[in-house]
């Protein structure tokens, strides 16, 4: 089965200008995850969806990023204005219905933001 | 959330197992302890999952303390390519998954 995917791999840009990440989860994933993972830190989440509504965006700076994913399936994160601090990785996960008992998460290979 | 502590790092020989601790003191009765590691840029990658039983898979072996305040997930002949991040997540149906720093594993031949 194909995995999660993500674009771009890599993306620089200048502070203050936008930028926007895609990810498309594995078919039949209900829940999407968002992740940054700044250098030599574990990956903190941003948001979650449970198909096209929102989980839990509370470490979401909602300020500059915002997240949807309106059909249900694939989604997108943007990032309005970048800050040099939000160089990181942004990975996507789904998994299963978030409804079972235990579920993994499968992660795509990240977005890696430099932002100068 | 139960918070968990594991070894900043640690080293193995090719071919031996890679013991890797965790200590989740403050688990809660319906929190299932998760293993997933992450290998230099790449996402991270599910291991496997327990709740008090002993668990097996292709990839790793997990102990759980009878009380379950600790676990221990065993990689039973290292690879190089089992060097990475190893990261232990106590997580309960409806709780968000919390990764900490893990445990930066190296195999060395």
């Amino acid at each position: 089965e194909a995995g999660v995917a993500q674009s771009p791999r890599y993306k620089i840009i200048e502070k203050r200008q936008s930028v926007a990440f895609w990810c498309n989860p594995i078919s039949g994933h209900a829940t999407l995850y968002w992740y940054q993972q700044i250098l030599g830190q574990g990956p903190k989440l941003l948001i979650q969806f449970q198909n096209n509504g929102v989980v839990d965006d509370s470490q979401l700076p909602k300020d500059r990023f915002s997240a949807e994913r309106l059909k249900g399936v694939d989604s997108t994160l943007k990032i309005q204005p970048a800050k040099l601090e939000d160089s990181a990785v942004y990975l996507c996960a789904s998994s299963p219905n978030v409804a079972r008992i235990t579920y993994e998460q499968y992660f795509g290979p990240g977005t890696r933001l430099t932002v100068t | 959330d139960a918070k968990t502590t594991q070894p900043t790092s640690m080293d193995c020989a090719e071919g031996r197992a890679a013991n890797l601790p965790c200590n989740h003191s403050t688990i809660s009765g319906n929190e299932y302890v998760y293993w997933y590691r992450q290998i230099h840029s790449q996402g991270p990658q599910y291991i496997i999952h327990g709740l008090k039983n002993n668990e097996t898979n292709e990839m790793a072996s997990l102990i759980i303390t009878e009380d379950r305040k600790s676990s221990t997930l065993i990689l039973p002949h290292a690879t190089l390519r089992d060097t990475a991040v190893y990261y232990c997540i106590p997580k309960g149906g409806s709780y968000i998954p919390t990764f900490g720093r893990g445990t930066s594993l190296i195999v060395h031949p």
